[in-house]
């Protein structure tokens, strides 16, 4: 069976520092990745997916970016964060294109102090 | 054009009851609906879907109904139990270069009492 897992769970981190979120996906291959923001209360806003290494595609290019250096590993990173950047940080991961059902990871909790 | 609209933003319904949550969409290139049920500091959890060829579909106390004509579909939660207070999501996805994305409604928070 797949599984998808994210670390670390939480983190506070001060404005200006950088960031690193990992995902990692079990028991498949050639998944589609994605890299969801979810503000308290909100719904979920989809920030890059990706699918194939090296490939990434940006829905929000504001202060993030994404990698993916590995066929199941997924890296969303920062070079200074903002307040903003605060949030419920959910990658999630789908069987390329010959399904439709896409499934989230336990997500991490990110407080910009 | 790409948005999914979902109402209402919050419910509350006695233990036993019918939960409704409606979505409404405008792009007709949205090929599969989903629902997901989020609980606090979780992640959302794939709990119904339907593609646009099928007008309702049924799994175990949850229904989808969907209404292609009227670009609309909505989850029906029978008998709710307190057990099923959380945040409900709808979406649809959309085909995208090499892949698919999913756009997400505002969600709906369900309050059932016991």
């Amino acid at each position: 069976s797949q599984t998808i897992h994210q670390w670390p769970a939480t983190l506070v981190q001060p404005v200006g520092s950088p960031l690193s979120l990992e995902c990692t996906v079990e028991g498949t291959s050639n998944p589609n990745l994605y890299w969801y923001r979810q503000a308290a209360g909100r719904g979920l806003q989809l920030l890059f997916y990706s699918v194939g290494i090296g490939q990434i595609s940006s829905e929000v290019p504001q202060n993030l970016s994404a990698s993916r250096p590995q066929d199941r590993q997924f890296i969303l990173s920062s070079k200074k964060l903002l307040l903003s950047d605060s949030g419920f940080y959910l990658c999630a991961w789908k069987k390329g294109l010959v399904s439709y059902e896409q499934y989230f990871g336990p997500g991490t909790r990110l407080t910009v102090t | 054009q790409q948005q999914v609209k979902q109402s209402p933003q919050s419910l509350i319904v006695q233990k036993g009851g019918i939960s409704i949550i409606n979505c409404a969409y405008e792009n007709t290139a949205f090929d599969y609906f989903p629902w997901y049920q989020q609980f606090p500091g979780k992640g959302p959890a794939l709990l119904i879907a339907i593609r646009p060829d099928v007008s309702e579909k049924k799994e175990g106390r949850f229904t989808i109904s969907f209404n292609k004509s009227a670009k609309q579909f909505s989850l029906h939660i029978m008998d709710s139990q307190p057990g099923d207070s959380a945040t409900y999501f709808c979406a649809a996805s959309i085909r995208v270069d090499s892949s698919y994305k999913l756009i997400f409604g505002s969600g709906t928070r369900l309050l059932v009492r016991p």
